[in-house]
């Protein structure tokens, strides 16, 4: 059972667009939501993430929004780059034990 | 230094073959993890060290061996593997595992013959 689906598999936008993946879960005790980006041949990045006690929480330009009571949240790249091409990974943790991943969207940025 | 080391960046090895993957930390963190990276997935939890002890084994074959000499260095030895264990072996590390922040080393391309 995947604990968090995630959504797009691949996405393309232009280059400036604002790419949007977006992330759901079911168990109402994950209380971590990071977002890793990972380049090919490498290892998952911590990009950002949030606690459930906020509702946006922006770095640079990445920027997760956070609906608690939809138990949703997504990542919006802002002036998306073609630097941000990657795969990136929506999880979820109770605690810091155990991650639990979103299934990957792909992301192209055209330039 | 947030940095997660690893070797070898690349193995082939063959099914009657024994090998070792190495991890290592020098951040002072007491939780290291293993996981498994098939293309285009994510990430699969494989053992968790907590303090140097082994607290989470998510049913790994015994093929796989941990290993946790001490709080930087963590190894996973190999014996007859199979060819669908070909993967990307993955190295993380956090502060101990209760907390969230996981940095994840290069990882090791393995390919079994």
């Amino acid at each position: 059972q995947q604990q968090v689906k995630q959504s797009p598999q691949s996405l393309i936008v232009q280059k400036g667009g604002i790419p949007i993946i977006n992330c759901a879960y079911e168990n109402t005790a994950f209380d971590y939501f990071p977002w890793y980006q990972q380049f090919p041949g490498k290892g998952p990045a911590l990009l950002i993430a949030i606690r459930p006690d906020v509702s946006e929480k922006k770095e640079g330009r990445f920027t997760i929004s956070f609906n608690k009571s939809a138990k949703q949240f997504s990542l919006h790249i802002m002036d998306s780059q073609p630097g941000d091409s990657a795969t990136y990974f929506c999880a979820a943790s109770i605690n810091g034990n155990q991650f639990y991943f979103g299934t990957g969207t792909s992301l192209t940025v055209i330039p | 230094d947030t940095e997660v080391t690893q070797t070898p960046k690349h193995l082939v090895m063959g099914m009657t073959n024994k090998k070792s993957l190495k991890c290592e930390q020098h951040m002072g963190h007491r939780a290291m993890y293993w996981y498994k990276q098939k293309a285009k997935k994510p990430p699969e939890l494989m053992f968790v060290y907590s303090y140097e002890k082994l607290s989470i084994n998510e049913s790994v074959p015994s093929r796989f061996s941990p290993e946790c000499p001490n709080s930087s260095l963590l190894n996973l030895h190999l014996h007859a593997l199979q060819p669908e264990d070909s993967a990307l072996y993955l190295c993380a590390s956090s502060q101990d595992s209760s907390r969230d922040t996981q940095y994840f080393g290069p990882g090791t391309r393995l390919t079994v013959l």
